[in-house]
């Protein structure tokens, strides 16, 4: 079966630090892989997504970078966190080959806090 | 643009009291709807999915219900329990092949009181 792997659960950072959340996809091969903020109160916010290694594609301007160094592997980054880089970050995954609607599944999350 | 509205925001029953959570939705073209629960601090678990020419769909205690001519979807709790205190997202999808084609609604907060 397919799981997915998210770490760490919490982070608490210093403005101006840099930032690597990972996430990983076991039991299935190229996934499409996507990276979500959630604000309190408020719906997901797709950050980046991607189809294939290597193939990354922002859907909002900001801070944060995201790399798919391997097939199952995506990581989110930030050379310099500010304060407005605190949320709830999630990973997900959705079956590859298939309309992107289906099998969309969710890591456990990281807990960012910027301070 | 493409919206998903749930209401109410938050809600608070006692425990195995019922329980119906609203979602409706401006998106367009339609291909599906899911409801998700999400406990604090975690991601959320898919519980159920409907497509275009689904009315019902149940898991366990939970039945969803949607109408697509009116762009209106409930998920209702039967018999609830403490565990059922959670986040309930309604993500309703566009068929467009995209990776954008979901859009999320803020959830409802429901607390379960013993």
């Amino acid at each position: 079966s397919q799981t997915i792997h998210q770490w760490p659960a919490t982070l608490v950072q210093p403005v101006g630090s840099p930032l690597s959340l990972e996430c990983t996809v076991e039991g299935t091969s190229n996934p499409n892989l996507y990276w979500y903020r959630q604000a309190a109160g408020r719906g997901l916010q797709l950050l980046f997504y991607s189809v294939g290694i290597g193939q990354i594609s922002s859907e909002v301007p900001q801070n944060l970078s995201a790399s798919r160094p391997q097939d199952r592997q995506f990581i989110l980054s930030s050379k310099k966190l500010l304060l407005s880089d605190s949320g709830f970050y999630l990973c997900a995954w959705s079956v590859p080959g298939r309309r992107l609607s289906y099998g969309y599944t969710f890591g456990s999350g990281t807990r960012l806090t910027v301070v | 643009k493409n919206q998903v509205e749930q209401s109410p925001q938050s809600l608070i029953i006692l425990e195995g009291k019922n329980c119906t959570l609203q979602c409706n939705y401006t998106v367009s073209p339609f291909s599906n709807l899911r409801w998700y629960k999400q406990d604090t601090g975690r991601g959320p678990v898919s519980l159920t999915i409907m497509t275009f020419s689904e009315n019902t769909k149940s898991n366990g205690r939970y039945t969803a219900t949607l109408d697509a001519d009116t762009k209106q979807s409930s998920l209702h709790i039967t018999a609830s329990q403490l565990s059922d205190s959670a986040s309930y997202i309604c993500v309703v999808s566009v068929s467009s092949g995209s990776a954008r084609q979901l859009t999320f609604g803020s959830g409802t907060q429901l607390t379960v009181l013993p």
